[in-house]
């Protein structure tokens, strides 16, 4: 089964933008992995930001948003607030099977 | 609004049983596909099974294969997570999750210790 690969960690500055994405070991990421963005914060339960690629949930803030890019999915966050600290996961439905990414901390300091 | 909740988990011993349920509010229940997913205190999130809407067709990563076996009932607007031959790896906390669009529970937890 492939590895989902995530950057360990990154940070930004509030008001800034930042670009989380996502791999797998064995080939390009395409829409037919229908890529999926979960944030959770501490003690909380996941949720979903971003599903099937680019589609946001009713409680999405805008400022994110979803794509594919150079092979992999992004998440790009633009304008990021305190509240945006938590730790991402992509996740991909794939050949009938479901694999989720290590994650990224993502700071904003 | 859609709400997913789950139930069942608890403290159990190595090599017991324990059955985890789904249900979900809000929503056409039986139209979904239905995921589990855990997280083991202070890691990350790793799936464990899946089931067709209609039942029809399950998959598990293989750490769970033979152990566990996920299932529903259409009448009663279930799904299962039926466990056995647990072990203390599978202490975690299960969530049951909706893909698409994604909706989450807010888990349940499972200790497996003596």
């Amino acid at each position: 089964q492939a590895v989902v690969t995530q950057e360990p960690s990154l940070t930004v500055s509030p008001g800034g933008t930042v670009t989380l994405t996502c791999g797998s070991s064995t080939e390009a990421v395409t829409s037919g992995h229908y890529p999926y963005w979960l944030q959770q914060k501490p003690g909380q339960a996941p949720r979903t930001l971003i599903f099937d690629t680019t589609n946001k949930n009713s409680w999405t803030p805008a400022r994110f948003s979803g794509s594919l890019l150079g092979g992999k999915a992004a998440l790009t966050l633009s304008g990021a607030q305190p509240e945006d600290e938590a730790e991402y996961y992509c996740l991909f439905v794939y050949r009938g099977a479901v694999v989720i990414g290590g994650g990224t901390r993502l700071t904003v300091l | 609004e859609v709400q997913v909740v789950e139930s069942g988990g608890g403290l159990v011993q190595p090599g017991g049983s324990l059955r985890l349920s789904c249900a979900a509010y809000g929503l056409t229940f039986s139209s979904y596909w239905i995921d589990w997913v855990r997280q083991a205190p202070g890691k990350g999130l790793v799936w464990v099974s899946r089931i067709h809407s209609d039942g029809s067709k399950t998959n598990y990563a293989d750490f769970v294969k033979g152990r566990f076996t996920t299932f529903r009932d259409t009448a009663k607007n279930m799904v299962y997570l039926q466990m056995s031959s647990l072990r203390d790896e599978d202490t975690a906390v299960y969530y049951c999750v909706i893909l698409p669009p994604g909706y989450w529970g807010q888990g349940t937890l499972v200790t497996v210790s003596s």
